[in-house]
Order: C-alpha cells, then structure tokens, then sequence
C-alpha cells in the first residue's frame, strides 16, 4: 500500500509559467514533508520542506502548501525555467519514528519548455 | 566539501557474484541510509543506521547485508547477487534529528545478468 503518490508521473509547462507538482498522503502520522529534485545521472537534491504546524512555506520561486485535512501537499514553482526540469520527488516522515525515516513518492517528471 | 561518495558508479554482475557498494560521507552526519531506485519508482529504503555500530532494517532488505564501524562509511554488501537487484542504488546520510533532510551520493548504477 503505497503512503505516499504523486499521481502524475510527467507535467509539461512553458517557461514563465507557473508548475505545480501535486502529492497526496494517506499515513495520517506523517507530519513532516520534503520535496527533492533529481537531475538524470545525479542524486536526489533537497528543494524545500514543510512541518505539519505550517500550511505553506516559500523559498525563492519555490512554494510548498500543505492541506492536512486533504492530506495533500504541492509544490509551486513561480516561474519555471529550463533548468528546473528534472523529477521532483515527495516525501513524508512521521513523528517518533526510528530516524525520522522518509516514505517517498515515485516523482513527477518536469519538463519546462523554452 | 565531498559531501556523500559512492563508489562505483557503475557495476556489472553475474548472478551469484557478491559485491560492496562504498557510501562514505564528510559532514560528520550521524544517520546514514541505502535506498534503491527501480524504474518509474521511488526511492525505496534497504537498511539504514543512526550511529557507528547501530544499523536496522527498511522497507526491501532482504539480499543485503550493512554495517556502520564508523561514523563516515556505511558499505552496502549484496551477498549472492540476484537480476531483482539490477536498480539504481543511493546513499544518503543527515543530521540527527526528525527534521532534516537528506543528502545524496550520486548513486550506483548496478546490473545483474
């Protein structure tokens, strides 16, 4: 049973535009999110978090917002750009357990077209 | 700053061989983890480790054998390589703490004939 989805393996968008990458919960003990980004032939890269007391974070172009009730997060990013494009994984992690142990996602492939 | 190393980038393997996969990370991080990533899916947890000498199971352990004689490295030894095990492999080391987040090594490409 997979905790942690991002339903939509690919998005497309234009460059200035805005791209919102979507993840959906379903382990209601998780209160602390993650978004990587992962470039092809590279490892994952940490992009932003939110704890479950916020319901948005901002940093730069990037933004996160958290909807417990839904238990559903995105993440905004004002405006795309060519380089953003890579596979943006989510992933959450509960409280008190064992090293704060992370479920991820199976990521969403960005493409921002020029 | 290194950060976190993985060595070899890539491997090839013939059913049965085993192998070590090297992980060593230089931020001084106390918790160390091996994910694999399959096509089309995420990163999944094999074992990770909390402390030199503390190491425990994840979600798809079987196969795979770890130990953490130091706070730096957290090799990851397939004992009887299997082509199941064909997959991307990443290291990862953070901070104690639930709130932090990971660093990645840039992973291990490893196929299994």
């Amino acid at each position: 049973d997979q905790q942690v989805k991002q339903n939509s393996p690919s998005l497309s968008v234009q460059e200035g535009r805005i791209s919102i990458l979507n993840c959906d919960y379903t382990n209601s003990m998780f209160d602390y999110f993650l978004w990587y980004k992962k470039y092809p032939a590279e490892g994952p890269t940490f992009l932003i978090s939110i704890s479950s007391i916020k319901d948005k974070n901002e940093d730069g172009r990037f933004t996160v917002f958290l909807n417990k009730s839904a238990k559903h997060l995105s993440l905004h990013i004002v405006p795309s750009q060519p380089g953003d494009s890579a596979v943006y994984f989510c992933a959450a992690s509960a409280r008190n357990t064992n090293a704060g142990k992370s479920t991820f996602g199976d990521g969403t492939t960005l493409t921002v077209k020029p | 700053n290194a950060g976190v190393t993985q060595t070899p980038k890539f491997q090839v393997l013939k059913t049965g061989q085993s192998m070590t996969l090297q992980c060593a990370q230089d931020m001084n991080h106390e918790y160390m983890s091996w994910y694999r990533q399959d096509p089309g899916m995420g990163l999944r947890l094999i074992h990770y480790s909390v402390g030199a000498g503390i190491t425990d199971q994840g979600e798809v352990p079987n196969g795979y054998n770890v130990s953490r004689s130091t706070t730096e490295d957290f090799p990851l030894r397939l004992l009887s390589a299997a082509p199941s095990q064909t997959s991307v492999y990443f290291c990862a080391s953070r901070r104690a703490g639930e709130r932090t987040e990971a660093f990645f090594g840039q992973g291990t490409r490893l196929t299994v004939v």
